[in-house]
C-alpha cells in the first residue's frame, strides 16, 4: 500500500474559523492532489500540486488554499471555514512515469462545520 | 459539459451474476487514460483497473473488465461472477494533460448492490 496518511481523520470545527489539513506521503511521488467527496458529486478536485511549491486550481477551489514546501507534504487550508465546505477530503499521489499513473488515495478526512 | 458521465446512480446484481457499470466521456486531448475506482462501505478508494487511450485491447484484470468504445467515448467497467464484497460504489475517471501536470476527473459514481 502507498504510504499516505492524512491527519486529522476527523474534525468538527466552527464557521469562520481556520483549518489545515495535512497529507504526508513517504512514496517520494511528484504530483499530489486534493478532492472533496460529496453525496450526488462525486470526488472533485480542489488543488494539486505537481511539485514542491508548484500548485495549481481544481475545479472548486474557492475558499481553499493549499502549501508544498517539501516534496512529502501537502497542506491544505480554509482559511474561515463555512458549512458548506463539510465534507470528505481526499489527498491522492501519483508519479506518471510510473505505470498507468494512477493516484493512491490516502483514507480520507471528515470536515464538520458547524 | 460534464467530462465523465455516469448515469446509473444505483444498481443491483444477483450474486454470480455479471454487471456492466456505464461511464461515458469527453475530451479533446488524444493522449488520454481511464480508470475505475471502487470505494466500499469502509471509505477507502481502491483502484481497479487502468485503460489507455491508445491501447488497442480492452484492459481486464481479474473479475473485471473495461469494455472501451473509442468512437463512443464509453468505457463501461465489466464486472463478472458478482460477489456480496462487490457492494460499494464505484467511479470512473479519466486522466488528461494540464500542461504541467495531470489531473483526474471523477464521475458522480454509481453504487452497487449485489444481492443473494
Amino acid at each position: 500500500d502507498a504510504g499516505i496518511t492524512q491527519s486529522p481523520r476527523h474534525k468538527v470545527t466552527e464557521t469562520g474559523t481556520p483549518v489545515t489539513l495535512r497529507c504526508h506521503q513517504t512514496e517520494n511521488h511528484r504530483y499530489m492532489y486534493w478532492y472533496r467527496q460529496d453525496p450526488g458529486h462525486g470526488l472533485r478536485l480542489i488543488h494539486y500540486s505537481y511539485g514542491v511549491k508548484d500548485t495549481d486550481k481544481g475545479e472548486v477551489s474557492d475558499g481553499y488554499s493549499v502549501s508544498r514546501s517539501k516534496t512529502e507534504d501537502f497542506l491544505l487550508t480554509l482559511e474561515s471555514a463555512t458549512s458548506s465546505q463539510t465534507s470528505v477530503y481526499f489527498c491522492a499521489i501519483s508519479e506518471l512515469a510510473a505505470n498507468t499513473g494512477e493516484l493512491f488515495f490516502g483514507e480520507g478526512s471528515r470536515l464538520t462545520v458547524l | 459539459a460534464q467530462k465523465i458521465t455516469q448515469t446509473q446512480p444505483g444498481m443491483f446484481v444477483q450474486e454470480k451474476e455479471a454487471v456492466t457499470l456505464d461511464c461515458t466521456y469527453d475530451t479533446s486531448d488524444p493522449s488520454y487514460g481511464l480508470f475505475w475506482y471502487k470505494q466500499p462501505s469502509s471509505g477507502e478508494m481502491i483502484f481497479l483497473i487502468y485503460q489507455g487511450s491508445y491501447d488497442q485491447q480492452n484492459a481486464t484484470e481479474g473479475r473485471y473488465s473495461l469494455n472501451f468504445q473509442k468512437a463512443r467515448k464509453s468505457a463501461n467497467l465489466v464486472i463478472s461472477a458478482s460477489q456480496l464484497g462487490d457492494s460499494a460504489m464505484y467511479f470512473c475517471a479519466m486522466r488528461e494533460r494540464t500542461g504541467t501536470a495531470s489531473k483526474l476527473t471523477f464521475g458522480t459514481g454509481t453504487r452497487l448492490q449485489v444481492t443473494l
